[in-house]
């Protein structure tokens, strides 16, 4: 049982670049999410699905989108980079709407240059 | 919206001896779930213990226990008997139906 897989671990960019982020979960998981990780700002919500075919944007969309085709995989992909978007990006899964806690990948450290 | 906060960006604690760390949050809910998260340098997000706010005991996972004060929004973490491997960064969360709302996190340091 693998959990929540992220990939890549590390990534660097040139301004004006796209990227996928890669995000899978073998759980069965209904609700999946992507949030960034930023110094003295904790984690923030960037976009989030309920099942497949259904996603929303969270508290920081701009700049990212997702897609939910299948239950298992949730990518979110950078349009065009930005320096504003180096972060750590993590990406979590849960079972029964959240009320149990999310499981969690081991995060993407991305450096936009 | 839901916030968390977390006033404590940092503390400190001596190997085996206790400590607490603070989380407050503002939210009009009556029922809802709170949950402290664990981040050591490998950089994982670990659960380290949930609440649930129709529930007055206070939730407890060995060494980790929680103070919840729902009439002050109040939902601190204390540790004991602490062990060099609890050095980490801490977050409090609050779930709401997004997801889950952060506070800005406490870097505990253990000394031996």
């Amino acid at each position: 049982n693998a959990g929540v897989t992220q990939t890549p671990k590390f990534q660097v960019l040139k301004t004006g670049q796209s990227m996928t982020l890669q995000c899978a979960q073998d759980m069965n998981h209904e609700y999946m999410s992507w949030y960034r990780q930023d110094p003295g700002m904790g984690l923030r919500l960037i976009h989030y699905s309920v099942g497949a075919g259904i996603t929303d944007q969270g508290e920081v969309p701009n700049g990212y989108n997702v897609s939910r085709s299948t239950t298992e995989d949730f990518p979110l992909r950078l349009l065009s980079a930005a320096p504003s978007q180096t972060s750590v990006y993590f990406c979590a899964s849960s079972r029964v709407q959240g009320f149990y806690g999310y499981t969690f990948g081991s995060g993407t450290r991305l450096t936009v240059v | 919206a839901q916030t968390v906060t977390q006033s404590q960006p940092e503390m400190s604690v001596q190997e085996a001896e206790t400590v607490t760390l603070s989380c407050t949050y503002d939210t009009s809910e009556s029922d809802y779930y709170l949950f402290w998260y664990k981040q050591p340098p490998s950089r994982q997000m670990i659960l380290v213990i949930r609440q649930e706010a129709y529930k007055q005991q206070n939730a407890t996972e060995n060494r980790f226990s929680v103070n919840f004060q729902k009439a002050a929004k109040s939902f601190s973490l204390k540790i004991s008997d602490s062990q060099l491997g609890d050095a980490a960064m801490y977050f409090c969360a609050y779930r709401t139906a997004q997801g889950l709302t952060f506070g800005e996190g406490t870097q505990l340091t253990v000394n031996p």
